[in-house]
């Protein structure tokens, strides 16, 4: 069973417009993490919010969490060509075991 | 500036025949771990190593076994391959897991194995 759920599964937009991607998952958590993957690469972390964060900023980069809803949001502005990859977000419920969602793909169009 | 490498990239295997995957870290890392990749699952933990020493299943771990080699080296074993074991693989490394702040993972860039 996966904990995260990315939505949407897919999302094409043009370069400087803004992409927003929505994960929800099911128990508590500690925090939750976003992670973007390049085709044929691994993953890299991209951001970090705590269960008593409620929104974080990183560059072009806004997080927030709703832990009442148990969902959290990725915003990236202004967005490029270059950001175009898949997009997971991952939380640790469970101490030493990290669970993926199963990501959101973002094309952006030049 | 490595991270985390992984060998092979690529391997095509045949059912039943054996296989080990390597993965090494030079971040001093004390956590390592095995994922596996496939289309629409996201990523999937077969087994990680909280410490050099140490190793604990992960939510798939059937069919594999790990060998935590030393402090940098973690490796990945499939003893008698299944057309179920066609993936992509990904190793990773973090600091220390389980210790109150959470400790990002780096990845490795995977590897692609085919099971015929």
């Amino acid at each position: 069973s996966q904990q995260g759920e990315e939505d949407p599964q897919a999302l094409s937009i043009q370069e400087g417009e803004n992409a927003t991607m929505n994960c929800s998952y099911k128990t508590s958590i500690n925090n939750l993490q976003w992670y973007r993957q390049n085709s044929g690469r691994g993953l890299v972390h991209l951001i970090l919010i705590r269960s008593n964060e409620r929104e974080k900023h990183s560059g072009r980069l806004r997080v927030t969490l709703d832990t009442s809803k148990k969902s959290s949001s990725l915003l990236i502005t202004a967005s490029r060509a270059a950001d175009t990859a898949s997009y997971f977000c991952a939380t640790d419920a469970r101490g030493f075991k990290t669970i993926f969602g199963a990501g959101t793909r973002l094309f952006v169009k030049a | 500036n490595a991270g985390v490498t992984q060998t092979p990239k690529f391997q095509v295997l045949k059912t039943g025949q054996s296989m080990t995957l390597q993965c090494a870290q030079d971040m001093n890392h004390n956590s390592m771990y095995w994922y596996r990749q496939d289309p629409g699952m996201g990523l999937r933990l077969i087994y990680y190593s909280a410490s050099e020493g140490t190793t604990d299943k992960g939510e798939v771990p059937n069919g594999y076994n790990v060998s935590r080699l030393n402090k940098r080296e973690f490796s990945l074993r499939l003893e008698s391959a299944a057309p179920s074991q066609t993936s992509v693989y990904f190793c990773a490394s973090s600091e220390q897991a389980g210790q109150g702040a959470y400790q990002p993972q780096h990845f490795g860039d995977g590897t692609r194995l085919s099971i015929l």
